[in-house]
């Protein structure tokens, strides 16, 4: 199993361009969210998905898409880059839903730079 | 809204030394997860406490929730280099959802 699988691990953006953060998961994971990890602040919820079909925001979902066609696959979308958005971006998932199951699988992460 | 303070930010700490790092948060804790993350690469599960007063261990980690589910502690034991990263405590937010909150993490360094 390849578990959660991020693509691209790096990339360099110039103010303005749009572009997509990859995830795909072949657990058959229902739950699959997406945070940014920034120097001193942790992780930070972006926006989340319980099951295909259905997404919500988290706590900084502002300048950011997502979308859930498939169970495997949770592609964040920035449609008009900033530098506030230069982070470390994490896309995970969990097999169930509810308090105390937040057993969640990492991806390995994508490093994104705004110029 | 839940917030989660962990202290030390950062630690170094000579091999085989014992260290604790606590995990505090805003209010009653549902569900309290520790994660190891190394240095450019993605959060690794260590443990899950639900329960006022549980406590886990794995290897030479223990993690203990206290009895008022507001506190978390992680311990390591006899400290090693591969014990150092960051460490990060998460909370969830409770509801259907799988919404987890996390702290700011702490940086172990281990001094061989």
């Amino acid at each position: 199993n390849a578990g959660v699988t991020q693509t691209p691990k790096f990339q360099v953006l110039k103010t303005g361009q749009s572009m997509t953060l990859q995830c795909a998961q072949d657990m058959n994971h229902e739950y699959m969210s997406w945070y940014r990890q920034d120097p001193g602040m942790g992780l930070r919820l972006i926006h989340y998905s319980v099951g295909a079909g259905i997404t919500d925001q988290g706590e900084v979902p502002n300048g950011y898409n997502v979308s859930r066609s498939t169970t495997e696959d949770f592609p964040l979308r920035l449609l008009s880059a900033a530098p506030s958005q230069t982070s470390v971006y994490f896309c995970a998932s969990s097999y169930s839903l509810g308090a105390g199951a937040n057993v969640l699988t990492f991806g390995a992460g994508s490093r994104l730079t705004v110029l | 809204s839940q917030e989660l303070e962990q202290s030390p930010q950062s630690l170094i700490v000579q091999e085989g030394k014992n260290l604790t790092i606590n995990c505090t948060s805003s209010k009653t804790l549902y569900g309290l997860y520790w994660y190891k993350q190394k240095y450019g690469e993605g959060l690794i599960f260590l443990m899950m406490l639900q329960k006022g007063g549980e406590e886990k261990s794995h290897e030479k980690i223990t993690a203990k929730l206290d009895e008022k589910k507001q506190q978390s502690s992680l311990h390591i034991t006899a400290s090693q280099p591969s014990h150092a990263g960051i460490y990060l405590c998460g909370a969830d937010e409770g509801g259907a959802t799988n919404k987890l909150i996390f702290g700011t993490g702490t940086l172990l360094a281990v001094q061989p």
